[in-house]
């Protein structure tokens, strides 16, 4: 399966600025996919990333704030804008290896952020 | 409507115990279901996953889980548990278009 290479890790940021989190895969993949975990909840989707197309933002998410790059097939970028105490989360990338019965979904370890 | 239900958000188990998390999920086609496990500060690691194969699946860490269609149900469940099998358990489901959708996490406390 995938190996999945996030960054940072964690950060604190101040409110007001904005935060880009990078995700590295190992392979070629066709869809990459964008998570929140807010404190103590499960994952929600944000966005789908594609290579070559605009990304797909899930209902309550918009390109405004949380732009995202998608330039390769193996990197993408999330970027965190304007930020708020109540973007204080988990972001996780993953990624699905195009083999589902196989490999299933594969996730980053994740950016611990918080806005300050 | 598509949706994914985890009851208990909560379990706890004595040590040496029977693991059972339950996972129900609502779809008129059918879909792929996952159990991921989040250790403390950590990312997602796959349990198990069933494709339409065998119903009763083996994962890693001695757990499995079994696919009763007539239950809709995708429960998740371990003989004997282990210290170490604390963690927040999350089931997933891929309803036929690429994404995953969360149950809302199940956290596993192990009672020595």
């Amino acid at each position: 399966s995938a190996v999945i290479s996030q960054k940072p890790s964690r950060d604190i940021c101040q409110r007001g600025t904005s935060l880009t989190i990078q995700c590295q895969v190992d392979s070629q993949v066709t869809m990459m996919f964008w998570y929140r975990q807010q404190p103590g909840q499960s994952l929600t989707l944000i966005a789908t990333a594609n290579q070559g197309s605009e990304a797909t933002y899930e209902s309550g998410f918009v390109i405004d704030k949380f732009p995202i790059s998608r330039p390769n097939l193996t990197f993408s970028t999330l970027t965190v804008s304007n930020m708020s105490p109540e973007d204080s989360s988990i972001y996780l990338c993953s990624v699905e290896g195009g083999l589902v019965l196989t490999y299933g979904y594969t996730f980053g370890s994740g950016t611990r952020l918080t806005v300050v | 409507a598509q949706s994914v239900t985890q009851l208990g958000s909560h379990v706890s188990v004595s040590e040496g115990a029977l693991v059972l998390l339950r996972c129900n999920y609502s779809s008129s086609v059918p879909p792929y279901l996952f159990w991921y496990v989040q250790y403390p500060n950590q990312g997602l690691q796959l349990l198990l996953k069933y494709t339409s194969a065998a119903t009763l699946v083996k994962g890693i860490n001695g757990f499995e889980a079994e696919f009763k269609k007539s239950e809709t149900s995708f429960h998740l469940t371990k003989p004997s548990a282990h210290m170490s099998d604390a963690a927040e358990y999350f089931c997933a489901v891929n309803f036929g278009n690429e994404k995953l959708t969360f149950g809302t996490g199940t956290r596993l406390t192990i009672i020595p």
